[in-house]
């Protein structure tokens, strides 16, 4: 079975940068794209980017200055790095896999059980 | 980007209930569109993807339909465990998703 967990710290400070790893078991990260979601109560489900392990990450226009996603193969796992973070950015983040050829694309078929990041002074 | 509306943002309904949700893009998506179920303090769960396509495990009383910009998913008989919130999601360009349903009783 294939299962994704989030780690990394739960409160952050206003303007620093926001790291969480994803560490995924029972499936290889050289296989289907990767990505990070976000959920708050305000805007709801946003995707922030993802990346395949060969390619280029691809990242939403509306956090591409600021976010990075990288990809560790040797660990199975994968990172996601948000710099100057507001008030704004507190939210729940998930990693998922999106489903690759047979789904078309970018729909999500494993999610991690999510982890809750304040931003925080 | 494309915008996602999902309609109603609450429904309220019993358990046998047959209902619907549905769901618009904001420009054709052809089917590049998934459905996915939400429990409070859990992940989203993909319910349907390619517009129409249960995935599986899923139980047979969800069905989606739907291309180009207007969707619906619909629970046949609401089940106690089906009240939820539900989020459809397009692929098209990008990952775009509507602001959710809360199925209610």
């Amino acid at each position: 079975q294939v299962q994704l967990q989030e780690s990394g710290p739960g409160l952050v400070k206003p303007s620093e940068t926001l790291s969480l790893i994803c560490t995924v078991s029972g499936a290889s990260i050289r296989s289907n794209y990767w990505s990070w979601i976000r959920q708050t109560p305000g805007k709801g489900l946003e995707w922030i980017g993802d990346i395949y392990h060969s390619g280029s990450p691809n990242y939403s226009p509306s956090l591409q200055s600021r976010v990075s996603i990288s990809a560790d193969t040797s660990k199975n796992q994968f990172s996601l790095k948000l710099s100057s973070v507001t008030a704004a950015d507190t939210a729940v983040y998930y990693c998922a896999r999106a489903g690759g050829f047979t789904y078309g694309g970018d729909a999500f078929d494993f999610w991690g059980q999510g982890t809750l990041v304040t931003v925080s002074s | 980007d494309i915008q996602m509306t999902q309609s109603p943002s609450t429904l309220s309904a019993s358990v046998g209930d047959r209902v619907t949700i549905t769901c618009r893009a904001s420009q054709t998506i052809s089917n590049w569109l998934a459905w996915y179920q939400q429990k409070p303090g859990k992940a989203p769960k993909l319910l349907i993807y390619k517009a129409s396509t249960l995935e599986t495990g899923v139980p047979s009383r969800f069905s989606g339909s739907g291309s180009g910009t207007e969707f619906t998913l619909t629970i046949s008989s609401l089940q106690p465990d089906d009240f939820a919130t539900y989020y459809c999601q397009q692929y098209n360009t990008r990952v775009g998703f509507g602001q959710g349903t809360k199925l209610e009783i």
